[in-house]
């Protein structure tokens, strides 16, 4: 088992606040590094694939950068919205198929 | 059609009993998992199929028992469950079969206790 580590564990922001989480991985055989979202009563949802040190993906207000040297990920919301709310899931891939996640941050936006 | 339907939503079942759960994606995907996640912990990886063939077994007890009859269809047959086993289980598709470089699609779950 990989130890795969999201901080902090729950976050509450105001409404049109920026804020960012960290996911931390194992830097030895890096394969690929999922975010997923996941609202309560539905399916996770997944927000980014990065496979590439260096890598930056955007979707809308959301983005996230990966470090597979030092072994992090941030994920950052640009002026959150009611409609964030939800919990945020890393998923650490080392070898394709076999995936680890983190405990995820839950996010609350409060209006 | 990107859904991933899991049957059914919930299930109450007592140790000695035989169910089953079931997951169905038409996507195309050639890789379903299992995972299971109990409360506040993050979800475990427990079977992966790619190609309809078992491609990887977590270490995952006897009485959970796998199956994949075709790309589109994936069960998870239970069997002698204990309460420690209650948890939510989570199936997902993704494309291609050895790649962790696809998203992976879920479901959204069976909430199973055992009484």
């Amino acid at each position: 088992i990989l130890n795969v580590e999201q901080s902090p564990q729950s976050l509450h922001v105001q409404e049109g606040d920026s804020t960012n989480f960290t996911c931390s991985f194992p830097s030895s055989n890096f394969y690929a590094l999922h975010w997923y979202r996941w609202e309560t009563a539905k399916s996770p949802e997944a927000l980014f694939v990065m496979t590439l040190n260096g890598d930056e993906k955007k979707k809308g207000r959301i983005s996230a950068t990966l470090n597979t040297k030092e072994g992090y990920s941030y994920l950052y919301i640009k002026g959150s919205q009611p409609e964030d709310s939800a919990t945020y899931l890393c998923a650490f891939s080392n070898t394709g198929n076999q995936f680890y996640f983190g405990t995820g941050t839950s996010l609350t936006v409060i209006p | 059609d990107t859904e991933v339907t899991q049957t059914p939503k919930h299930l109450v079942m007592g140790m000695t009993n035989k169910k089953s759960l079931k997951c169905e994606q038409h996507m195309g995907h050639r890789a379903m998992y299992w995972y299971k996640q109990k409360a506040k912990k993050p979800p475990e990886l427990m079977f992966v199929y790619s190609y309809e063939k078992l491609s990887i077994n977590e270490s995952v007890p006897s009485r959970f028992s796998p199956e994949c009859p075709n790309s589109s269809l994936l069960n998870l047959h239970l069997h002698a469950l204990q309460p420690e086993d209650s948890a939510l289980y989570l199936c997902a598709s993704s494309q291609a079969g050895t790649s962790g470089t696809d998203e992976q699609y879920f479901g959204p779950g069976t909430r199973l206790t055992v009484t």
